[in-house]
């Protein structure tokens, strides 16, 4: 699976728009890029993914740069309850195993 | 909506204990995958099972073994438990190992004490 790369830690205002970076320069052309967060020792909860085209969904918008090499997290308008450890994977669609990098901790403060 | 169940959420045994950490998946959710976040870690992978079979293996210790059953809930039985064990233990479940995309929906874990 490809290896990703997170800042490990972010600061977002309240309310503001929280945009986590991620790095996989050496994704394959049929691997998805997912995003989870773990928020304090609870399980780790899904956001969103993608293959190749933006996505959006209730909770976050993914950015795909058109290389694929990176992509971005858009949390619109967050909360104190988004901070959190945020996770980008990136796996083939059919392989069973996650492998948690060290994500970026999202800390959002008032 | 329906969640993952772990049981027990919490569990504190002494060295050279065994332990079994159960797992009981999403309805109609076929396959099932362990995780183990040490303190301060990231979780890693353990072990996956779909429909009743071992579907793939991380770094499960030869001390650890797990068996999804015929309703489809999984334990995970570990022996000769070290201080080293000490962690979170999450369970995950998945609507089908096959599937065009992986969303899997974690429980809330089985904190894990030896002493």
């Amino acid at each position: 699976d490809a290896k990703t790369t997170q800042p490990p830690s972010m600061d977002c205002a309240e309310g503001r728009a929280a945009n986590l970076p991620c790095n996989h320069s050496t994704i394959s052309g049929n691997e998805y890029v997912y995003w989870y967060r773990q928020i304090h020792s609870q399980g780790p909860q899904y956001i969103i993914h993608g293959l190749k085209n933006n996505e959006t969904n209730e909770m976050a918008s993914l950015i795909i740069t058109e290389d694929r090499k990176s992509s971005t997290l858009i949390l619109p308008h967050a909360t104190l309850r988004d901070t959190a450890v945020y996770y980008c994977i990136v796996l083939l669609y059919n392989f069973n195993k996650f492998y948690f990098g060290s994500g970026t901790k999202l800390n959002v403060k008032p | 909506a329906a969640g993952v169940i772990q049981s027990p959420r919490h569990l504190i045994k002494e060295k050279r204990e065994t332990a079994t950490l159960k797992c009981y998946p999403i309805p109609r959710h076929d396959t099932v995958y362990w995780y183990q976040q040490g303190p301060g870690q990231d979780p890693q992978f353990l072990i996956s099972f779909y429909e009743k079979m071992q579907s793939d293996k991380g770094s499960i210790p030869d001390r650890f073994s797990a068996q999804q059953f015929s309703d489809y809930h999984s334990e995970l039985n570990m022996s000769s438990l070290e201080l080293g064990d000490s962690a979170l233990y999450f369970c995950a479940s998945s609507p089908s190992g096959l599937a065009v995309y992986n969303e899997q929906f974690f429980g809330p874990g089985t904190r894990l004490t030896v002493l």
